[in-house]
């Protein structure tokens, strides 16, 4: 099984700050086949990436991701009021597919 | 508008059974395949569950096979979970979620989630 840890637990930032979010496998994980979610509370988690670079359809292009192997970034350009959420990745290139605990991004 | 809406979960007594249903609206619901997650309390999310489009591929994780049921009504644009002989580490928010077409395993489209609580 692929652990994900992510990092940092929590970010603080202010809007129009750049927020960087670290994934990493604890194997290479296959054919990049890993995503990122957003999710706010009381809310459903929203795809944002998919296959480490492709935007989810509506995802505004202020959200990136890179990486390859074992480590995987999602960042944020700019950061807007809205974005302050917890974020997620997961992994699907091999069974089991698993989730990595989360980044909390809150404002400083 | 595209959503899903879970119901069904609620307390349970350890051995016990419940249904959760997901209700599905604004997208052809019988051409995506659809899972079942959850989250139990200060963990991560853990998928439990796939049915394809027409119900002839169904997977469960371990940690549920033999207790959990998938199953799916396309002309009620419903989808359930039935749970039997729960524990308590099956306490979690359950949440239905929608993959593609053809089956990637990320998920485009998630409902909020049902607290399902196995205690005595």
């Amino acid at each position: 099984e692929i652990v994900l840890t992510q990092s940092p637990g929590t970010l603080s930032l202010s809007p129009g700050d750049r927020a960087t979010l670290s994934c990493r496998a604890s194997q290479s994980v296959s054919s990049n086949y890993l995503g990122w979610y957003q999710r706010k509370p009381g809310q459903a988690p929203r795809l944002l990436i998919y296959d480490v670079f492709s935007r989810a359809t509506g995802i505004p292009d202020r959200f990136s991701g890179s990486g390859s192997g074992t480590d995987f970034t999602l960042t944020i350009s700019r950061l807007e009021p809205e974005d302050f959420a917890v974020y997620f990745c997961q992994h699907y290139g091999s069974s089991p597919l698993t989730f990595g605990g989360g980044t909390q991004v809150e404002f400083k | 508008e595209v959503q899903l809406v879970e119901s069904g979960g609620g307390l349970v007594q350890p051995g016990g059974s419940l249904r959760l249903s997901c209700a599905a609206s604004g997208f052809t619901f019988s051409t995506y395949s659809m899972n079942w997650l959850r989250q139990a309390p200060g963990k991560g999310l853990e998928w439990i569950s796939y049915i394809s489009g027409r119900s002839d591929t169904i997977y469960y994780a371990d940690s549920v096979k033999g207790r959990f049921t998938i199953s799916r009504d396309n002309a009620k644009n419903s989808l359930y979970l039935q749970l039997s002989s729960l524990r308590a580490e099956d306490t979690a928010v359950y949440h239905c979620a929608r993959d593609q077409v053809s089956p990637r395993w990320f998920f485009d489209l998630w409902g909020r989630g049902t607290l399902v609580t196995v205690s005595s």
